[in-house]
C-alpha cells in the first residue's frame, strides 16, 4: 500500500500568511494526487486534483505543486475562512489511500 | 444541483449488518465511479472501496479492513448506489461518504461529496 505522509500535522498561522503543507508518497505516483479541505462537521471538499490543477471555483491563492514523491499546498495569503483540516489523497494505485491531516489554525 | 445523499446509517451491535443508500441528481450518474470514504470520531479520512461504471463492468475495489464484509453495488436506473455492510465491528464506526469520481475523458478525484451518514458499532 503507499503510504502518504503529511507535515505537518498541527500548524497555527495568522491571517495573510503563506502556508506551505508537504504531503510524501512512499512511492512514486506520478502526479496522482488530490488535496481536499474539510470543515468541521462538513464534508470534504476538492481544491486540486492531478497535483497542480485547481478545482472550478477554488479561490485562486490555493496551488498544488509537485510530482513522483513529494508534493506541497499552497495558500499564498491566508484567510479566515481556510481554517480547516487539509488532506492529501493518492490515486494511482489500489488501495487509494489518505495522508493523516493538517489541521490549519488561527495563531 | 449537482448532488449526492446518504442514507441508512444507525447503531447497530457487533456482528449485524447495514445497509447503507446513496442518492445522485444533477448529473449523469451512469457515466461515473462511486467512491464510499469514511471517518471514524476525531480521525481523519479513510477509503472504503469504489465501483465502476457500466464502461467498465461495474467491477469494484476495496479496503483490505472491509473486503469480504462490505459489497458495493448500484442501480443506474435509479442514481443509486448502495453499500452493504456485515459482520460489522465496532472499528467499524463511522460517519460514512459516498463520492463522485471518475468519468471517461475527466480526472479521478472525489470532486462531490454526500454529507454523510453515521454507522455506530456498539452493544
Amino acid at each position: 500500500d503507499i503510504q502518504l505522509t503529511q507535515s505537518p500535522s498541527f500548524l497555527s498561522a495568522s491571517v495573510g500568511d503563506r502556508v506551505t503543507i508537504t504531503c510524501r508518497a512512499s512511492q512514486g505516483i506520478s502526479n496522482y494526487l488530490a488535496w481536499y479541505q474539510q470543515k468541521p462537521g462538513n464534508a470534504p471538499k476538492l481544491l486540486v486534483y492531478t497535483a497542480s490543477t485547481l478545482q472550478s471555483g477554488v479561490p485562486s491563492r490555493f496551488s498544488g505543486s509537485g510530482s513522483g514523491t513529494e508534493f506541497t499546498l499552497t495558500i499564498s495569503s491566508l484567510q479566515p475562512e481556510d481554517f480547516a483540516t487539509y488532506y492529501c489523497q493518492q490515486i494511482h494505485s489500489y488501495p487509494l489511500t489518505f495522508g493523516g491531516g493538517t489541521k490549519v489554525e488561527i495563531k | 444541483e449537482v448532488q449526492l445523499v446518504e442514507s441508512g446509517g444507525g447503531l447497530v451491535q457487533p456482528g449485524g449488518s447495514l445497509r447503507l443508500s446513496c442518492a445522485a441528481s444533477g448529473f449523469t450518474f451512469s457515466d461515473h465511479y462511486i467512491d464510499w470514504a469514511r471517518q471514524a470520531p476525531g480521525k481523519g479520512l479513510e477509503w472504503v472501496g469504489r465501483i465502476r461504471n457500466k464502461a467498465n463492468s461495474y467491477t469494484t475495489e476495496y479496503a483490505a479492513s472491509v473486503k469480504g464484509r462490505f459489497t458495493i453495488s448500484r442501480d443506474d436506473s435509479k442514481n443509486s448506489l448502495y453499500m452493504q455492510m456485515s459482520s460489522l465491528k465496532t472499528e467499524d464506526t463511522a460517519v460514512y461518504y459516498c463520492a463522485r469520481s471518475y468519468a471517461s475523458g475527466s480526472y479521478d478525484a472525489f470532486d462531490i461529496w454526500g454529507q454523510g451518514t453515521m454507522v455506530t458499532v456498539s452493544s
